[in-house]
């Protein structure tokens, strides 16, 4: 199984929008609506922000948002703030119980 | 809440061991999973192993030669071993509870294993 694919990077400033995107296949992000999106801060666990490529865990906030088109999940973040900036990281069932992850991207706010 | 424990440094060629002690619930649960992650220093994350309660398991095919997870319900405790380590398997080991479908929603704290002569 192959890493899914995120940009190294992306940038803006407080209160702008940022989308990540997580690009796959047909085997992964594409054949299922199991995409997860985990934010990591550094020298911390990841934190899962969003499962089922929509849903948000109790306690994040409604910035996070999630979709999907075909191959390619993405994460936006809207009214983006000081303490979003962190490495974000996509993931996808594989089938089988299998878990693949997107190399990770180092939001920089601004 | 999850804790990882093991040694911190493993020689070139051994068998990395690691357990995550599962406290507040029962890893018993029919609804979730458990499972180990990684993450080298300075790169991205990396999904070893995953096994239910039950035994059932399923593991990255890049390391499934060389992996075993399993589970030891008495303890509440599920372990992993990697073997033949070498350098690039140095990382932080992170072990996890899954939902169905890999989705990781709780995380234990991390523990860097060094693998050096």
């Amino acid at each position: 199984q192959s890493a899914l694919t995120q940009p190294p990077s992306a940038s803006g400033s407080p209160g702008q929008s940022v989308t990540i995107s997580c690009t796959g296949t047909s085997s992964d992000v594409g054949g299922y609506n199991y995409v997860s999106w985990y934010q990591q801060h550094p020298g911390k666990a990841p934190k899962l922000i969003i499962y089922e490529v929509t849903k948000r865990p109790s306690g994040v906030p409604d910035r996070f948002s999630g979709s999907k088109s075909d191959n390619t999940a993405s994460l936006t973040v809207s009214g983006l703030q000081a303490e979003d900036e962190a490495d974000y990281y996509c993931s996808s069932y594989a089938g089988s119980d299998r878990v693949v992850f997107g190399g990770g991207t180092k939001l920089t706010v601004l | 809440q999850l804790q990882e424990s093991g040694p911190g440094l493993v020689k070139p060629s051994e068998t990395l061991s690691l357990t995550c002690t599962v406290s507040g619930g029962s890893i018993s649960s029919t609804s979730y999973y458990w499972g180990w992650i990684r993450q080298p220093p300075g790169k991205g994350l990396e999904w070893i192993a995953t096994i239910h309660y039950s035994g059932s398991t399923s593991y990255n095919p890049s390391l499934k030669s060389r992996v075993f997870i399993s589970v030891d319900t008495s303890k509440n405790q599920f372990s992993l071993k990697l073997s033949s380590v070498t350098a690039a398997d140095t990382a932080v080991y992170y072990c996890a509870r899954l939902a169905g479908f890999g989705e990781l929603f709780f995380w234990g704290q991390g523990t860097l294993v060094t693998v050096s002569s």
